[in-house]
């Protein structure tokens, strides 16, 4: 079973530019989740797809970053414009079921350097 | 708010020991827990999970135990090997239907 996928694994960027992240998840996964993990810190849930509707967007900056799941699968994640507190590594990942009570599996991230 | 925490932010043991990592966590109504093993560079991986209705669940060379109690999460590793080396988090859903709150995690390290 192929796992989740992202892209880029790398990215470098000067502050006020924009980037994008995808995911592709694995396959017949419903839910969707996107992650931020500060260096030496735990992931923190930025949002949470069921299918291609948002579930939990609570922790997400809005003023700066978005997120879209069309056709319930794959996802991107843009930050414009990027600070420098927003480098980290971006981790994707998806679940079966609906989210809670269910494991979930993760992708290698992207690692965001903002300069 | 109410979140998972760790006791220890670093173990280091010597390979064929075992390793115990602990978790504490602060909301009642957790009722899923997993513990993941992320290497560098990579994603977390799934290593073992527990539900609240139970207190003890063994996998391959792991163990978690779960004491409701006093909040607290454990996941024990026998005969521990180089490979196992890596940072350990321990993760709670909060409320059902909704995604893994996660702890900071504890890095292991396994001297030879």
């Amino acid at each position: 079973e192929a796992g989740v996928a992202q892209s880029p694994r790398y990215k470098i960027i000067e502050k006020r530019q924009s980037v994008a992240f995808w995911c592709n998840p694995i396959s017949g996964h419903a839910t969707l989740y996107w992650y931020q993990q500060i260096l030496g810190q735990g992931p923190k849930l930025l949002i949470q797809f069921q299918n291609n509707g948002v579930v939990d967007d609570s922790q997400l900056p809005k003023d700066r970053f978005s997120a879209e799941r069309l056709k319930g699968v794959d996802s991107t994640l843009k930050i414009q414009p990027a600070k420098l507190e927003d480098s980290a590594v971006y981790l994707c990942a998806s679940s079966l079921v609906e989210g809670g009570g269910t494991e979930a599996f993760f992708g290698q991230g992207t690692r965001l350097t903002v300069v | 708010g109410e979140s998972v925490g760790l006791h220890l932010p670093t173990l280091s043991v010597q390979e064929g020991d075992n390793s115990i990592i602990n978790c504490a966590y602060s909301n009642s109504a957790s009722d899923y827990f997993i513990w993941y093993k992320q290497e560098s560079g990579k994603g977390p991986q799934f290593i073992i999970d527990i539900r609240s209705n139970m207190d003890k669940r063994q996998g391959q060379r792991v163990t978690v135990l779960l004491n409701k109690t006093v909040k607290h999460l454990s996941l024990q590793i026998a005969a521990t090997q180089p490979g196992d080396s890596a940072v350990y988090f321990c993760a709670e859903n909060p409320n059902s239907g909704y995604a893994l709150n996660f702890g900071k995690g504890t890095s292991l390290l396994v001297t030879p």
